[in-house]
């Protein structure tokens, strides 16, 4: 039983489109990441929720849009794919309580822009 | 700001070759500090911890100890295997958030 799922695992399109990450947890956590990975490995907090309450934004352009429906999903939509967002995208939990503590991650999501 | 930086990669080494991959971080206040690893196609997944100054944390035959005086929190490894062949982070525990090193690369060939 997977702790942290998500998906798709593989997602290919054209530029402009639009497409959305899904992530679900089973762990009974409260707080959740997204983070994206560049080709180089370099791994990068974009958002977290807390109870589906927006914790973290970074510098994320606005063409991402987190959405939490409830604690234990936290999905990804992407407005006009542009090439420079391929990447891996993971999606983590944890049981902040305060301190980040251990993160579990998902298998990622590898998006390809073309 | 709080920030992680770890030795560049890949290192290469043959089986049962000892291991170190350098960690120093940059931090206000006394943050735990975490090595994840990746292996092939898969997420991160924690590999040890430490709490605070002079724990050591160990898991798997790998070692690391939080060391306050230099701030550093480097990885060791006596004996490699090739299974242990993967990507290596260093994270940083903010309040909010884990802030993670650039990642080394580790290719053990037997």
């Amino acid at each position: 039983d997977t702790a942290v799922s998500q998906t798709p695992k593989y997602l290919v399109t054209q530029m402009g489109n639009d497409k959305s990450i899904k992530c679900e947890q089973n762990l009974g956590h409260d707080t959740m990441y997204w983070y994206k990975q560049d080709s180089k490995k370099f791994l990068k907090i974009m958002f977290s929720y807390n109870n589906k309450e927006l914790i973290i934004n970074e510098t994320v352009p606005n063409r991402f849009s987190p959405k939490s429906p409830d604690k234990a999903h936290l999905n990804l939509h992407i407005n006009s794919l542009e090439l420079g967002d391929s990447a891996v995208y993971f999606c983590a939990s944890s049981q902040a309580g305060g301190r980040t503590g251990e993160l579990f991650f998902g298998e990622g999501s590898r998006l390809t822009v073309l | 700001g709080d920030s992680v930086t770890q030795m560049e990669g890949p290192v290469t080494l043959s089986e049962e070759a000892f291991l170190t991959i350098n960690c120093t971080y940059t931090a206000t206040g006394y943050p735990s500090l975490f090595w994840y690893v990746q292996y092939p196609g898969e997420g991160l997944q924690l590999l040890l911890k430490a709490t605070k100054a002079d724990d050591k944390g160990s898991n798997k035959g790998f070692e690391a100890t939080y060391r306050k005086e230099t701030t550093s929190f480097h990885l060791e490894k006596g004996s490699v295997q090739v299974s242990d062949s993967a990507v290596y982070f260093c994270a940083l525990d903010m309040a909010d958030k884990l802030i993670f090193g650039t990642g080394t690369r580790l290719q053990v060939f037997p």
